[in-house]
């Protein structure tokens, strides 16, 4: 299996321009969650899907995140318009399912985001 | 605010020392906590985990301790060696809130050779 793939892996961006970052579940995993890494705050909680439904969203900033699971292997983190203070490691991570206390949470590699 | 709290927030070991990294929590509902190892450029992987029935979990040279009644957890490096290098992220979960991982701030471990 391929793993959770995330792209792209670096973006740099200028201010109040658009971020779109992609991510493709393991196959068979039903739940989907996207953290925001920066050394302040660590990983931060931003989303999760379950069955491509949002779940919980209260870790989403402000209205310039959103986030869509359009089927049950994609999801893309928006960012509209982004300023510098976004600049952080953008990880999705997956797994079989959400009711399960024990399922391990699988990571992308991540996209670390650079706005000017 | 942050729902597990981790320490220290870096640590330098020589090689073969023992590395000990600390979490406490308040929410008694949490009732799985992992582990996860985090190497430059890549994302997080789960290391071991344990869940409050046992005090205590091993897994080769790393080591889960649980106090429930402290609300605190602490892993444990034995022998470190310089690929244990990495940065360590301590986690809880509930079912109350969707099993979602509530995540440490992490720890920068340096082994030294």
């Amino acid at each position: 299996d391929a793993g959770v793939i995330q792209s792209p892996r670096h973006e740099v961006t200028e201010m109040g321009q658009e971020v779109t970052l992609r991510c493709k579940l393991i196959s068979g995993h039903n739940s989907l969650f996207w953290y925001r890494q920066t050394m302040m705050r660590g990983l931060e909680l931003l989303i999760y899907f379950n069955n491509n439904v949002p779940i919980d969203d209260s870790g989403m900033p402000e209205d310039r995140f959103s986030a869509k699971m359009p089927n049950a292997s994609f999801s893309t983190l928006k960012i509209q318009p982004s300023e510098p203070r976004d600049s952080a490691v953008y990880f999705c991570a997956s797994r079989t399912t959400w009711d399960s206390p024990t399922g391990e949470l699988f990571f992308g590699e991540g996209s670390r985001l650079t706005v000017l | 605010q942050q729902q597990v709290k981790q320490s220290p927030q870096s640590l330098i070991v020589q090689k073969g020392g023992i590395s000990i990294i600390n979490c406490a929590y308040e929410n008694t509902a949490f009732d799985y906590f992992p582990w996860y190892q985090q190497f430059p450029g890549k994302g997080p992987a789960l290391l071991i985990a344990i869940r409050p029935d046992v005090s205590e979990k091993k897994e080769g040279r790393f080591t889960i301790s649980f106090n429930k009644s402290a609300k605190q957890f602490s892993l444990h490096i034995m022998d470190s060696q310089p690929g244990d290098s990495a940065t360590y992220f301590c986690a809880a979960s509930t079912p109350n809130t969707g099993n979602q991982f509530y995540f440490g701030t992490g720890t920068s471990l340096t082994v030294i050779p």
